[in-house]
């Protein structure tokens, strides 16, 4: 069975901070993988998506940047925080040539302060 | 420019009556339409879908009815209980060579016992 493992589980940080978050797929070989970013009582906006290993691409601007440095690794990163950064931050995976179902991961939820 | 609009925001129904969520797109290449439920400080889960070659799919108490020529789909909640009380998200994606799955901005439903 395919697991989805996101770290960390919450971040407090401050503004002007960098961040690193996670994303591990266990279980599914080759899966397409993404980044989606909800605010409180908001919608889920995708930010990224990958196909395969070292191939990101991104769908909003955010001043983020994501890598796959792995097939089963997905990081969401940026040097500096803004205060508009915060929300509940999703990995997800899908199989096949497309996006339609998709299995999110448990979250992180970011604060910044 | 919001290619998936939802209605209500939010909506209160009593328990054993049938609740009417509503979606809409623009986009005439969407071909595949999830809902995910989320509860709350919880990641969203695929609850149902349909591909417009149907105009009805079933799962148990729910139902999406799906009109192609007005780009609308509902979700029928029938006999709603407190336990579904969540917040419904209406998608949609190409299935074609498509990487988005683009989310509409929910609604909350509330079950009262």
């Amino acid at each position: 069975a395919q697991t989805i493992h996101q770290w960390p589980v919450a971040e407090i940080k401050a503004v002007g901070s960098p961040l690193s978050l996670g994303c591990t797929i266990k279980g599914k070989s080759s899966p397409n993988l993404y980044w989606y970013w909800q605010a409180t009582g908001g919608t889920l906006q995708q930010l990224f998506y990958s196909i395969t290993v070292g191939q990101v691409e991104s769908v909003v601007q955010l001043n983020l940047s994501a890598s796959r440095p792995k097939d089963d690794q997905f990081i969401l990163s940026t040097e500096k925080l803004l205060l508009s950064h915060s929300g509940f931050y999703l990995c997800a995976w899908s199989q096949g040539a497309s996006a339609e179902t998709l299995y999110f991961g448990s979250g992180t939820r970011l604060t910044v302060l | 420019q919001q290619q998936v609009r939802q209605s209500p925001q939010s909506l209160t129904v009593w328990e054993g009556e049938t609740a009417i969520l509503n979606c809409s797109y623009e986009d005439s290449t969407f071909d595949y339409f999830p809902w995910y439920w989320q509860f709350p400080r919880e990641s969203p889960a695929l609850l149902i879908a349909i591909r417009p070659v149907s105009n009805k799919k079933e799962d148990g108490r729910f139902t999406i009815f799906f009109n192609k020529r007005e780009k609308k789909l509902s979700l029928h909640i029938t006999d709603s209980q407190p336990g579904d009380s969540a917040t419904y998200f209406c998608a949609a994606s190409a299935s074609s060579g498509s990487w988005q799955l683009i989310f509409g901005s929910g609604t909350q439903l509330t079950v009262m016992p």
